[in-house]
């Protein structure tokens, strides 16, 4: 089993539309967690952070479940500039801080 | 602050051929990490470091080595390139932080293609 797993997509959305995706994770011990985007042909940029709480930045949002271990990210009113793929992040505490990326999730909105 | 540097941007090897590719980051960052990504996959973690003198090995170290002799400098040696090392090579950093960590900080990348 991957650490970090995500659905690859693509998810294809008309422009204004809502779309959400999900991370999974197994290390159970797993300490942060993020969301990045990466365009094509480009160096991932982190996006944002993924708080217990949740924490909302302008239209995206993203949560955290630590019973069922995963992390969501939820855009809202799509802009064809959202097209990316979106990669999931998890520091992992092995006596350093290791981070480990999912494959990433393909999202392409279309006008 | 110039952020994360890669060195080159671009190289052509033969099979066999050895290579450094450089990175260097002016955050006082004392995290850094070495990913592959293949055409249309994830990251996969061949090194990270978490300060000067201390490296560990990640998902996929064998082919590479790496050395962190100082904060700012962390290269990755390829040693008798194999064309399944064919691939895009990102150099990250990041600061734990007291409150978590910040998120890593990439730099544009290497693109290797080993023929």
């Amino acid at each position: 089993r991957k650490e970090v797993e995500q659905d690859p997509g693509p998810f294809n959305v008309p422009e204004g539309a809502t779309v959400a995706f999900n991370c999974t994770y197994s290390n159970s011990a797993s300490q942060s967690f993020f969301w990045y985007r990466q365009d094509c042909r480009k160096e991932p940029k982190l996006l944002m952070s993924v708080y217990s709480s949740g924490n909302e930045d302008g239209r995206f949002t993203a949560q955290l479940n630590r019973a069922s271990q995963y992390i969501s990210l939820l855009i809202r009113d799509s802009k064809l500039s959202d097209s990316a793929t979106y990669l999931c992040a998890v520091i992992q505490n092995t006596g350093g801080f290791k981070t480990i990326f999912g494959a990433g999730t393909r999202l392409f909105v279309k006008a | 602050n110039a952020g994360v540097t890669q060195t080159p941007k671009f190289r052509i090897l033969k099979i066999g051929q050895s290579m450094t590719l450089q990175c260097t980051q002016d955050m006082n960052h004392n995290y850094m990490y070495w990913y592959r990504q293949d055409p249309g996959m994830g990251l996969k973690l061949i090194y990270y470091s978490v300060g000067a003198g201390i490296t560990d090995k990640g998902e996929v170290p064998n082919g590479y080595n790496v050395s962190r002799s100082t904060t700012e400098d962390f290269p990755l040696r390829l040693e008798l390139a194999a064309p399944s090392q064919t691939s895009v090579y990102f150099c990250a950093s990041s600061y734990p932080g007291t409150s978590g960590s910040i998120g890593s900080f990439f730099g544009p990348g290497t693109r290797l293609t080993v023929l």
